[in-house]
């Protein structure tokens, strides 16, 4: 059973640039009908879907936060981040990442890590 | 993008009742909505997807209903495990969105 684990710092300073891992267990990045996702949730409030990478590297963002985020894939480690630029306090958040899989196009998120809490302050 | 809303946004329940909570988007995503339970302190975990196919390892008392703008999510009958928050959430149009949640309370 595959299994996601987010890593990185819990502590950003307004202005600088959100940097987190995932790393992916018991499957393969590569798999031909996975995709990877981050979402994110504010605090005791909903859900938030940043984007997902496919293990080619093609992409697909949320508008709101195009402009700010860019998610890579490297194979070789089976690991995905998402780096989200310019952060303000309405970036802190409980951050997610997640497998988007299933049997037929689009897939739903069938596996989560754990989530980490990200604090943007000075 | 396309607005998922929820209702109710909480209901308060016993063990053993019946619990319906609605989903209505905005605009028609044919059936391409998916459920999910979250427990405090923990990451969501994927109940129903399109609309009313059962993840597996999830208990049949889960169910989801419909299709274009109205959603159902039924559990038959409410177990001391089901007390959490649910969420709806589209994957037809970009950017997939989710609704705001129901929490569901024991009574």
């Amino acid at each position: 059973q595959v299994q996601l684990q987010e890593s990185g710092p819990g502590l950003v300073k307004p202005s600088q640039t959100l940097s987190l891992s995932c790393t992916v267990s018991g499957g393969s990045i590569s798999s031909a009908t996975s995709y990877w996702s981050w979402i994110r949730q504010h605090p005791g409030k909903g859900l938030e879907w940043i984007g997902y990478i496919y293990y080619s590297g093609s992409t697909s963002y949320n508008p709101s936060l195009k402009s700010r985020v860019d998610i890579s894939v490297d194979t070789s480690k089976n690991q995905f981040s998402l780096k989200l630029s310019s952060v303000t306090a309405a970036d802190t958040a409980v951050y997610y990442c997640a497998r988007v899989s299933g049997t037929s196009w689009p897939y739903p998120f069938d596996s989560w890590g754990q989530g980490t809490l990200v604090t943007v302050s000075s | 993008d396309i607005q998922m809303t929820q209702s109710p946004s909480s209901l308060s329940a016993s063990v053993g009742d019946r619990v319906t909570i609605t989903c209505r988007a905005s605009q028609s995503i044919r059936r391409y909505l998916d459920w999910y339970q979250q427990k405090p302190g923990k990451a969501p975990e994927l109940l129903i997807y399109s609309a009313s196919s059962l993840q597996s390892g999830v208990p049949s008392r889960f169910s989801g209903t419909g299709s274009g703008t109205d959603f159902t999510l039924t559990i038959s009958s409410l177990q001391p495990e089901d007390f959490a928050t649910y969420y709806c959430q589209q994957n037809y149009n970009i950017p997939w969105t989710f609704g705001q949640g129901t929490r569901v309370e024991i009574k």
